[in-house]
């Protein structure tokens, strides 16, 4: 069955430093996700990606946050400078298309900033 | 704003039913979602429904949607060891094209 998957499953990173948090979508899915999630909080929306642009992006979604797709297979979240704030489980997730709402997530990245 | 609610934590025996409650605010809330994620794996789309349905079937899963009262609950049948896991509730509103609110997640735990 195809899955959404993603690398790494665990980053450390210094407060400062850029981080790029990789996913691959399921094959022929046109929407991409991210969403994170806090310790013992909610799994919050960060942002939506649809033909090469970003559709929607949460408050959260600052400048410090970028996405991309540069290829055909993968999707990317980039921090610019992450702060101690950014450690979290960040999730990438796809949906197939316009009539189906199933979106479907990876296993998380666990993001560490020391 | 958009809100879900859960409970925080649930414990049934091996074998009972198990009924996970969740309530919403955005009454134009279209899809509502059950999820389950299980220790150190992702969140596993267990089933949906759509806003104009009030009950979906599917195998030992019942969901149950009280429109009016913005309720919606996820009830497992002959509850197993393999069923221990968070359970989130989630909806997509009307006004969103993509995103997903998410409930804080009830903890399911299996007496045997």
């Amino acid at each position: 069955e195809p899955e959404v998957t993603q690398t790494p499953s665990h980053q450390v990173t210094q407060m400062g430093q850029e981080v790029i948090l990789r996913c691959v979508p399921i094959s022929n899915h046109l929407y991409f996700y991210w969403y994170r999630q806090i310790l013992g909080q909610k799994v919050e929306f960060l942002v939506s990606f649809y033909n090469n642009e970003i559709s929607e992006k949460s408050e959260i979604f600052d400048d410090q946050f970028s996405v991309e797709r540069p290829d055909g297979s993968n999707f990317t979240l980039k921090i610019r400078s992450t702060k101690l704030e950014d450690s979290a489980m960040y999730f990438c997730a796809s949906r197939a298309g316009t009539t189906s709402y199933e979106q479907y997530f990876g296993p998380g990245t666990r993001l560490t900033v020391t | 704003g958009e809100d879900v609610e859960q409970s925080l934590f649930l414990s049934v025996r091996e074998g009972d039913s198990s009924v996970i409650n969740c309530t919403y605010t955005d009454s134009s809330s279209t899809y509502l979602y059950w999820y389950k994620q299980e220790p150190g794996a992702g969140l596993q789309l267990l089933t949906y429904i759509f806003s104009n349905m009030d009950m979906k079937q599917d195998q030992r899963l019942t969901v149950l949607l009280n429109k009016k009262d913005k309720h919606l609950s996820l009830r497992i049948a002959d509850t197993q060891t393999g069923d221990s896991a968070i359970y989130f509730c989630a909806e997509k509103g009307y006004s969103s094209a993509s995103k997903i609110i998410f409930g804080s997640g009830t903890r399911l735990s299996i007496r045997p």
